[in-house]
């Protein structure tokens, strides 16, 4: 089947603008990974989602930063108030086990410019 | 707290000659490391993990608990090996969280 995909591929927008950011895992994977890719700041950890549990939001670096995750599967993140330090590469990974040696499988990732 | 640490952001070695990419972490617990590559203009992929013990693409790592350290290594460095390097790590005390160090960007010369 598909690997994670994630959409839009490139997004440019005007720097106070809110920008929604699509992840669709592998199907049957439980857990859902966010991540920030800067240039010279490698992979940052946003938020986490495994299951029904709460989500690990302790990487989100502020408040204008939220993610949801529908029905176990599609997942949004949401930046409101986009600032020009937003831009950046967002990563979205899913894995099937969220044990210890469970893969993550990487989409290709939000490419984000704020103007 | 859980931590990667990838001391160098660059790294260039001349084709055919050994490579060492750095990781140390820090994690109170037993860890589970991996090794993920970007290639370019590719995902970011899987490399190799400390439980399976394999040799990926003549790369290896091997877990060093008693200096926290899982330094990938390739012997005789090949150019379609330059790509991102990112150490990660993951563990049951801290419920399986993935942390990824910085990265380090490979770069095999000619």
């Amino acid at each position: 089947g598909a690997g994670v995909s994630q959409s839009p591929s490139n997004k440019v927008t005007e720097k106070g603008k809110d920008v929604e950011l699509r992840c669709d895992p592998i199907s049957g994977h439980t857990a859902l990974y966010w991540y920030r890719q800067s240039l010279g700041q490698g992979l940052e950890f946003l938020i986490y989602f495994q299951g029904n549990s709460a989500p690990d939001k302790s990487g989100l670096p502020s408040d204008r930063f939220s993610a949801e995750r529908t029905g176990g599967s599609v997942s949004t993140l949401t930046i409101q108030r986009t600032q020009q330090e937003d831009s950046a590469v967002y990563l979205c990974a899913s894995s099937l086990l969220r044990s210890m040696g469970g893969e993550q499988f990487f989409g290709p990732g939000t490419r984000l410019t704020v103007l | 707290a859980q931590r990667v640490t990838q001391p160098e952001k660059l790294l260039s070695v001349f084709k055919g000659a050994p490579v060492e990419l750095k990781c140390n972490y820090s994690y109170s617990g037993s860890p589970e490391l991996f090794w993920y590559v970007q290639y370019s203009r590719q995902r970011l992929q899987l490399l190799l993990r400390h439980i399976s013990r394999e040799s990926i693409k003549g790369f290896t790592a091997d877990l060093n608990k008693g200096e926290t350290s899982f330094h990938l290594k390739k012997p005789f460095a090949q150019e379609e090996d330059s790509a991102m390097y990112y150490c990660a790590l993951s563990g049951l005390a801290n419920n399986n969280d993935m942390r990824f160090g910085a990265g380090t960007r490979l770069t095999v010369k000619p």
